[in-house]
């Protein structure tokens, strides 16, 4: 079945360092990627998507790109605030279930 | 702008216990989901719901039943909680089916003692 693989569960950095999360995926077809991010106490929100290869998602400040070839979806930010700290979440739209699959989420921490 | 709200906000129950979780959302969206998130395993799909009165089963709802009475609201009831369990459910809507774009509220947190 379609799955999301995040290799990182934490990062931790310190104030203007710069950020990557890998995501990479594993489905057939041309499945929507997408970045969640959680606060503390709250529920995931959408952070921004993609649907072709190539095509660059962003918000906030932070962009990824849908690469078909390596089958990823990095989530990449220049440079990162305190206020950034969260977990984020790479999620796949499954072809033919309605469903989006969730990676096991990143835990970003950053230190002033 | 609309919200997700989830009730109760924390949940400890028993052993056995038959337990009931409640959402409301005021989006007016088609289509609701109920999530379970545990530490290091991410979000998990348990039920979710196309329209009003419509339930289709994710990859974990065994042991769930879910209810989809209203366009509103969507319940979720643990059958028979599980000692020592420990999770957030996350509950969840979009606008239709086909919208990956989910809102989310902020969760109900169960302890089985």
């Amino acid at each position: 079945g379609d799955s999301v693989t995040q290799t990182e569960g934490q990062v931790a950095l310190s104030e203007e360092d710069f950020l990557t999360i890998h995501c990479n995926y594993s489905a057939s077809g041309y499945p929507a990627l997408f970045w969640y991010v959680q606060y503390p106490g709250e529920g995931p929100q959408f952070l921004f998507r993609a649907s072709r290869d190539k095509e660059k998602g962003s918000s906030r400040g932070f962009e990824a790109t849908y690469d078909k070839g390596t089958t990823s979806f990095h989530l990449r930010k220049a440079s990162v605030q305190e206020s950034d700290s969260a977990v984020y979440y790479c999620a796949l739209g499954s072809s033919g279930s309605w469903q989006l699959i969730f990676g096991s989420g990143t835990q970003l921490t950053v230190m002033p | 702008g609309g919200i997700i709200t989830q009730t109760p906000k924390f949940l400890i129950g028993q052993e056995g216990q038959k337990l009931t979780l409640k959402c409301q959302q005021n989006f007016n969206h088609d289509t609701m989901y109920w999530y379970r998130q545990d530490s290091g395993k991410g979000l998990r799909l348990i039920y979710y719901s196309i329209t009003e009165n419509d339930l289709q089963k994710g990859d974990l709802s065994e042991g769930y039943d879910a209810s989809r009475e209203k366009k509103s609201s969507f319940s979720l009831t643990v059958t028979s909680a599980q000692k020592n369990e420990m999770a957030v459910f996350l509950c969840a809507s979009s606008m239709d089916v086909s919208n990956e774009r989910l809102f989310f509220g902020h969760g109900t947190k169960l302890s089985v003692l």
